[in-house]
């Protein structure tokens, strides 16, 4: 399996809303990544995860929360959000956490529109 | 041809021929490049990769060339096909292998 799956496709929520955002893989890599994508822009990175501690949080504000269960999920807790935050969010991972890189597989992404 | 403005810069070929992408990237000392293609709703997809210490690297169809003292990336695809249309990006490492850096993007247009 070389797959990241991302649910739900896509999602519409309200200021007020709590909801969350699923990824997940099979491929025992041991870094996941969310990063935020605007229409006709690249992909930004918000969190990174390396065996499951978050490792670098791109001074995302705090109605984003992300969480790492274990190994293979990952999951981004949205509450409050604004109109501003509708975007593409994409999750991504790597074999392992190491200093020269390696190859991110990217899921299909969540559609998100805020209200 | 390539146009720049207010969307996505624009590269048009007409198929058959071969591309070339370029980009041009921000810290001298990155040392990881990959490029990505993504297709209309759908996240980006892994086409090759370079490290610092190469200039110059191939796969199939796709060739990534690296000149470090103009901190310049280029993707070549021979014999541009249909179903290379798409937006075209590469990333740098910023050094601590996690920290990926997008740049602008390209989008490829095949022309039949």
């Amino acid at each position: 399996d070389t797959e990241v799956t991302q649910t739900p496709k896509h999602l519409v929520m309200g200021m007020t809303n709590k909801k969350s955002l699923k990824c997940e893989q099979h491929m025992g890599h041991r870094a996941m990544y969310w990063y935020k994508q605007k229409a006709k822009k690249p992909p930004e990175l918000m969190f990174v995860y390396s065996y499951e501690k978050l490792s670098i949080n791109e001074s995302v504000p705090s109605r984003f929360s992300p969480e790492c269960p274990n190994s293979s999920l990952l999951n981004l807790h949205l509450h409050a959000l604004q109109p501003e935050d509708s975007a593409l969010y994409l999750c991504a991972s790597s074999q392992a956490p190491s200093v020269q890189g390696d190859e991110q597989f990217f899921g299909p992404g969540t559609r998100l529109t805020v209200l | 041809g390539e146009s720049v403005g207010l969307h996505l810069p624009t590269l048009s070929v007409q198929e058959g021929d071969n591309s070339i992408i370029n980009c041009a990237y921000s810290n001298s000392a990155s040392d990881y490049f990959i490029w990505y293609k993504q297709e209309s709703g759908k996240g980006p997809q892994f086409i090759i990769d370079i490290r610092s210490n190469m200039d110059k690297r191939q796969g199939q169809r796709v060739t990534v060339l690296l000149n470090k003292t103009v901190k310049h990336l280029s993707l070549q695809i021979a014999a541009t096909q249909p179903g290379d249309s798409a937006v075209y990006f590469c990333a740098e490492n910023l050094l601590d292998g996690q920290n990926f850096v997008f740049g602008p993007g390209t989008r490829l247009s095949v022309l039949p």
